[in-house]
Parts: C-alpha cells; sequence; structure tokens
C-alpha cells in the first residue's frame, strides 16, 4: 500500500460546485496532516492544516478520521481560482519530521 | 518577509557535469528539507536538517547525491556525476520547529 493515496483524477466541475477529495494513508503513527495546494509549475503552498475535530476555512472544509485512515478536502461554491492540484501532506511519525507527499488530485474549475 | 531563495531557477547541463543546487531558508527556521518532483513519482523527501544536521537522508537516492548545511541561512545539494534520469524539479523548504513548511520557488534541472 502506498504510504498516502490520491485519486489523481482530473476532476471536472462546474463553477459554484462542491468537489470533495479523499486521500488514505498508510503509517497509523502519523500525527500531522495537511493539504497543500500547487499551481502548475509552481511551488506547492500550504492550504490547511487538519485537525482531529475537523476544521474549517472559508469554503474549504478537512477532516480527518483516523480510524479509517483517510483525510477529506470538502470545496464549496467553487471558483475558477480554485483550479490547481491538491496535494495530501502526512509526516511520517515516530518522531520524524519528515513529510510524505500524495502525487495530489487534479482539479479543474470549469466556467 | 523573504521566503524561501532557491537558485538557480533553471539548470540544464549535460550528464556527467557537477550540478549544484543552492537554498537560503527563512530566516529563523531551524528545519530545511530538499525533495524532488518528478511526474511519475511525485514529490519525494530527499534529505532534511534541523540545526544545520542532517537528520534524516534515507531519500537520497543514490551516492551521487551529497548535501550539506554549513549555516542556518544556506544548504546545498549536489549532484555528480548527473545522469539524465536526475532531470526534475527540486524544492528546497523550511519551516521553524514543527509548523508546516514553507516551499522556495525549485530548480528545474535537465540533464542532457
Amino acid at each position: 500500500r502506498k504510504e498516502v493515496e490520491q485519486d489523481p483524477g482530473p476532476f471536472n466541475v462546474p463553477e459554484g460546485a462542491t468537489v470533495a477529495f479523499n486521500c488514505t494513508y498508510s503509517n497509523s503513527a502519523s500525527q500531522s496532516f495537511f493539504w497543500y495546494r500547487q499551481d502548475c509549475r509552481k511551488e506547492p503552498k500550504l492550504l490547511m492544516s487538519v485537525y482531529s475535530s475537523g476544521n474549517e476555512d472559508g469554503r474549504f472544509t478537512a477532516q480527518l478520521n483516523r480510524a479509517s485512515q483517510y483525510i477529506s478536502l470538502l470545496i464549496r461554491d467553487s471558483k475558477l481560482s480554485d483550479s490547481a492540484t491538491y496535494l495530501c501532506v502526512v509526516n511520517k511519525g515516530g518522531g520524524a519530521d519528515g513529510l510524505t507527499f500524495g502525487k495530489g488530485t487534479h482539479l479543474i474549475i470549469q466556467p | 518577509d523573504a521566503g524561501v531563495i532557491q537558485s538557480p531557477r533553471h539548470e540544464v547541463t549535460e550528464m556527467g557535469q557537477e550540478v549544484t543546487l543552492r537554498c537560503k531558508p527563512i530566516s529563523g527556521h531551524d528545519y530545511l528539507f530538499w525533495y524532488r518532483q518528478t511526474m511519475m513519482r511525485g514529490l519525494e523527501l530527499l534529505i532534511y536538517f534541523n540545526n544545520n544536521v542532517p537528520i534524516d537522508d534515507s531519500g537520497m537516492p543514490e551516492d551521487r547525491f551529497s548535501a550539506k548545511m554549513p549555516n542556518a541561512s544556506f544548504s546545498t545539494l549536489k549532484i555528480q556525476p548527473s545522469e539524465p534520469r536526475d532531470s526534475a524539479v527540486y524544492f528546497c523548504a523550511s519551516s521553524f520547529s514543527h509548523q508546516p513548511q514553507h516551499f522556495g520557488d525549485g530548480t528545474r534541472l535537465s540533464i542532457l
């Protein structure tokens, strides 16, 4: 099983729609979880951290399910500017500081 | 505030040549990470430093790769000799303690 697994997409979604991605991780020792966003030919940028109780930042909601080892990202009222690749990221756990990145889910918002 | 600064932005060189990538982390950050990104393998952690000390280099592909951090404001990643399969985008990232990482713009490396 891959350490962090995501559906690569692409997800083609009309503007204004709600879209959700899931991500699964294999290391039960992982303690920190993030969603990063990467635009074409740009560096990854932190979108939001993911907390056990779930958290929201504007139109974005992140959820963590430790029992099933998956993380989700929900985007409401999608905008054209949300088109990007969304990377699911978990720390390596066990006191290690490195991060493991999923290969990303490609999202295309269509007008 | 200045972010993570990488140089060069682009590098094209012939196989067998030595390649040196440079990174200046955000001032005050105590962690520095080197990543490589390809279409096939995605973003992979190569090595990271804490307070200038290499902590985990298990991601370094082979002996041709080496990384140093002589001080808190500078790190290098060297490939010698370079091979076409080393072609990728190399990112440097830094963080303070266990806060989220901030990435540089990356170096696009092409080995002919």
